[in-house]
């Protein structure tokens, strides 16, 4: 079955001070790696997709990568309004179109 | 708003009252998704709709949910005789047509309908 798992369960940060957040994975072919980000009380908004191993892309202060068995997440210089719940998602090729989600990192950045 | 939209966005109920969601997708997404969230975890899939059929369904959907969507566009996610476990966010996603889209099976969603069973 396939499993994901987020750490840290949760992260504090002052402001500037950089980090990564990672998400760990097993899953019988993976199709696609997703992060999404998610306010309280909101839907998830979705940040990047990865598909492959090696792949890096950024978005503003984010940047993710991907291994064969783990995705970070990486915030460089974080503001107080990248403070939300991170979560990542994958499909794997036995799960048909769902994913399946990871329990998410809640982060907090200190001003 | 081009967005997934959702309604209503909190719904308090009774046990054993049943209740009824909505979601509208994104105009040109034909792959629709219902998905259940609980405090401190991420989304659990329901169960997937591509067009009008139901194409997939997820083990934790009991008998007692209910979902259709039966000219392709908007969907609705019943619950009967609530539980108390069924307290929730329920969320609805929406995807482009594989034909479009391919493997980039990226999914857009709503900002969910809190469902509070008393």
């Amino acid at each position: 079955e396939d499993q994901v798992t987020q750490s840290p369960e949760a992260l504090r940060l002052q402001e500037g001070e950089s980090s990564s957040l990672n998400c760990s994975y097993t899953v019988s072919g993976l199709r696609g790696l997703f992060w999404y980000r998610q306010d309280p009380g909101k839907g998830p908004e979705f940040l990047f997709t990865r598909y492959s191993a090696g792949e890096e892309k950024e978005k503003e202060r984010l940047k993710a990568t991907l291994t064969k068995k783990e995705s970070f997440l990486h915030i460089t210089a974080p503001k107080p309004e990248d403070s939300a719940t991170y979560l990542c998602a994958v499909q794997g090729v036995n799960y048909g179109q769902n994913f399946v989600f990871g329990p998410g990192t809640r982060l907090s950045v200190l001003p | 708003d081009t967005g997934v939209s959702q309604d209503p966005r909190h719904k308090i109920t009774k046990r054993g009252q049943n209740v009824t969601f909505r979601c509208d997708p994104i105009s040109e997404h034909n792959r629709l998704y219902w998905y259940r969230q609980t405090l401190g975890q991420g989304p659990e899939f329901l169960t997937y709709f591509q067009n009008e059929a139901q194409l997939e369904k997820s083990r934790l959907l009991s008998d007692r949910f209910s979902a259709e969507r039966p000219k392709g566009s908007f969907s609705t996610l019943e619950i009967q005789r609530t539980e108390q476990g069924d307290s929730a966010m329920y969320l609805c996603a929406s995807s482009l047509p594989y034909r479009l889209a391919g493997d980039l099976n990226e999914q857009f969603f709503g900002p969910g309908t809190r469902l509070t069973v008393l």
